[in-house]
């Protein structure tokens, strides 16, 4: 069965410092993957996908994700973070083919402090 | 890029009446969309699979009869909240894929609080 894991619950980091949170997956075919970040009372927005090709991901607003196969991770990262960027981030799996639904992780609460 | 529109972005609604959600992609037709449910400070869970022209698919746990799904054209599917009740308060998000190109777009979300 398809599931998605944020090891990190919650991560706080200081304003300018870089950023990783970690997304595992279990999968049985390649899957596509996401990150979405939420903020308070928000919808889903989409930071960036992977579906194949260059496993270095970019993104919107500074973000990137690298796509590992051998370690089943999709880790987002941020080489300098904005106070602006505080809010839950979710990774997500899906399927490539088919109608099937998306999976989302438990959700990785970002704080920025000053 | 494809859009979702859902409305509405958030009601309040008496405990005991029903409430209906819609679900529209845009600039794209969706044969198949997706309900979630997400409550506070927690992730998504899919509650349903709206498939066009045929009955939507219900996750586990998730009662038919209370969350209504209808998904009558290739760009819309609502959710109705039937006989709602202060547990049935949630933040309802859709979501729709565009087989054109991959991905999956997501509404905006409705903020459901039921009195």
């Amino acid at each position: 069965a398809q599931s998605v894991t944020q090891p990190d619950i919650h991560i706080t980091v200081s304003e300018g410092a870089s950023l990783e949170l970690r997304c595992n997956y279990s999968y049985g075919a390649t899957p596509y993957l996401f990150w979405y970040v939420q903020s308070p009372g928000q919808g889903l927005q989409l930071l960036l996908k992977y579906f194949s090709g260059d496993t270095l991901v970019q993104g919107i607003k500074g973000f990137e994700a690298e796509f590992k196969r051998s370690q089943s991770s999709f880790n987002l990262r941020k080489p300098s973070v904005h106070w602006s960027d505080a809010a839950e981030y979710f990774c997500a799996v899906g399927p490539q083919r088919g109608n099937n639904d998306m999976r989302f992780g438990a959700g990785t609460r970002l704080t920025v402090k000053p | 890029g494809a859009v979702v529109s859902q409305h509405p972005s958030w009601v309040i609604c008496k405990s005991g009446t029903s409430v209906k959600i819609e679900c529209r992609s845009l600039d794209f037709q969706a044969t198949t969309m997706f309900w979630y449910r997400q409550f506070p400070k927690q992730s998504l869970m899919l509650m349903a699979t709206s498939n066009e022209g045929s009955k939507a698919t219900y996750e586990q746990g998730v009662e038919k009869d209370k969350f209504l799904i209808n998904h009558a054209s290739l760009t819309l599917s609502t959710l109705t909240v039937t006989s709602a009740h202060p547990e049935d308060s949630s933040f309802y998000i859709c979501s729709a894929r565009d087989h054109e190109s991959p991905g999956y777009t997501f509404g905006s979300g409705t903020r459901l609080t039921v009195v």
